[in-house]
């Protein structure tokens, strides 16, 4: 099992609509939890951080995290044809990034 | 104010070659880190520096050095390249190790023929 795990993708939603991206991690004492959006041919940037139980909101984005289950999610509401990218999500003590998740937001 | 700054941005080697990937931060970061991402593979670590003086091994150390020259910079060095290190390579910075946000620098597209 991987230490990280991204729900397969690729995602594909309509404009505004809202994307839900999944992601689950193995390593129990995880304390930081990440989402960074990239696109292509371009680094790694970041959307979300998250570090305690519960949701966090930052405009049209959406993270939440439930350590009992091991599992972080990231929403976005209201889908643009800009969010369009890989999101990654990273976890654990040495922060392992998961294999990505391509969403594509068509009008 | 740069950020992450890393070079050359391509590169192409024959095997057995050696070569140095450069990168400097400006955000007085004590953390850097070494990544190479393959496609569908996401991110996986090569090395890092938690503080300055100081580098240990990540995921994926084998056929790579690296140095810490002060705390601006570290370099990555592939002493004989190897096709399967063909790869994008992003370095990166941050406050601390791994407990807070990662900035990346551009990347550097290697192909070792």
């Amino acid at each position: 099992q991987k230490e990280v795990e991204q729900n397969s993708g690729p995602l594909s939603v309509p404009e505004g609509a809202i994307a839900s991206l999944n992601c689950t991690y193995s390593d129990r004492g995880s304390q930081s939890f990440f989402w960074y959006r990239q696109y292509s041919g371009k680094s790694p940037e970041l959307i979300m951080s998250i570090y305690s139980n519960g949701d966090k909101e930052d405009g049209r984005f959406t993270a939440q995290l439930n350590k009992a289950s091991q599992y972080v999610s990231l929403l976005i509401r209201d889908s643009q044809p800009s969010d369009s990218a890989t999101y990654l999500c990273a976890a654990g003590g040495k922060l392992t990034f998961g294999q990505g998740t391509i969403l594509t937001v068509h009008p | 104010n740069a950020g992450v700054t890393q070079t050359p941005k391509f590169q192409v080697l024959k095997t057995g070659q050696s070569m140095t990937l450069q990168c400097a931060q400006d955000m007085n970061h004590n953390s850097m880190y070494w990544y190479r991402q393959d496609p569908g593979m996401g991110l996986r670590l090569i090395y890092y520096s938690a503080s300055e003086g100081t580098t240990d091994k990540g995921e994926v150390p084998n056929g790579y050095n690296v140095s810490r020259l002060n705390k601006r910079e570290f370099s990555l060095r592939l002493e004989s390249a190897a096709p399967s290190q063909t790869s994008v390579y992003f370095c990166a910075s941050s406050e601390a190790p791994f407990l807070r946000e990662q900035f990346f620098g551009p990347g550097t597209r290697l192909t070792v023929l």
